[in-house]
């Protein structure tokens, strides 16, 4: 099955610095990859669209400049929390649809827990 | 009005019990349809899709009823491994491709 990876898994840094995020389509190719955030007892968030070659969409209320996503390539996808500040501390997950494919299915990472000092 | 609704439960049930579970959606444009099972401190795992006909896979029944706007979850013969949180999660066409997750529903089932 497809399978889609996230580095690192846990993250703990202190305020200010910046946090990148990994997201990688191991078996397959992804046009298009999500990222998603969940606070405890929450559901999951879509923060943004990330799309291969192009600019990410940002859903409503996420700060695009605090948020930098990168989709360089088919199979790899960055977010970088920047200034990161304990509100910012979270489950980030993100989700990769195979290219070329109907589906719409999602398949997901296995997240990234960050906690910011 | 969220655009998916889950009842948070929790459920508890003892093993073997039925259980079920809905979910309601607001937009009716809404396209696709899934189950997604998250246990503590994971990420999502699909459980399975939601078709308009229905569907089983062993233990689980799914069905979607397009013109109430709701999407069942029936769990037969509860296990202690289905305690998890179940996500109702609905794709929509709204703004491009938009992936919706309900809040989820809590399972716990005691022996």
């Amino acid at each position: 099955g497809a399978v889609v990876s996230q580095h690192p898994s846990r993250v703990i840094c202190k305020s200010g610095t910046s946090v990148k995020i990994e997201c990688r389509s191991l078996d397959f190719q992804a046009t298009t990859m999500f990222w998603y955030r969940q606070f405890p007892k929450q559901s999951l968030m879509l923060m943004a669209t990330s799309n291969e070659g192009s600019k990410a969409t940002y859903e409503q209320g996420v700060e695009k400049d605090k948020f930098l996503i990168n989709h360089a390539s088919l199979t790899l996808s960055t977010l970088t929390v920047t200034s990161a500040h304990p509100e910012d501390s979270s489950f980030y997950i993100c989700s990769a649809l195979e290219s070329g494919t109907s589906s719409d299915e999602q398949f997901f990472g296995p997240g990234t827990r960050l906690t910011v000092l | 009005r969220k655009e998916v609704e889950q009842d948070p439960g929790p459920f508890n049930v003892p093993e073997g019990a039925t259980v079920a579970f809905n979910c309601t959606y607001s937009n009716s444009a809404s396209q696709s349809f899934f189950w997604y099972r998250q246990d503590c401190r994971k990420e999502p795992k699909l459980l399975m899709s939601v078709y308009s006909s229905g569907n089983e896979d062993g233990r689980f029944t799914a069905q979607l009823n397009r013109a109430s706007q709701y999407i069942s979850l029936l769990i037969r013969d509860s296990k202690l491994s289905d305690s998890a949180t179940y996500l109702c999660v609905v794709n929509s066409p709204t703004g491009g491709f938009k992936t919706i997750f309900g809040a989820g529903t809590r399972l716990f089932v005691k022996a």
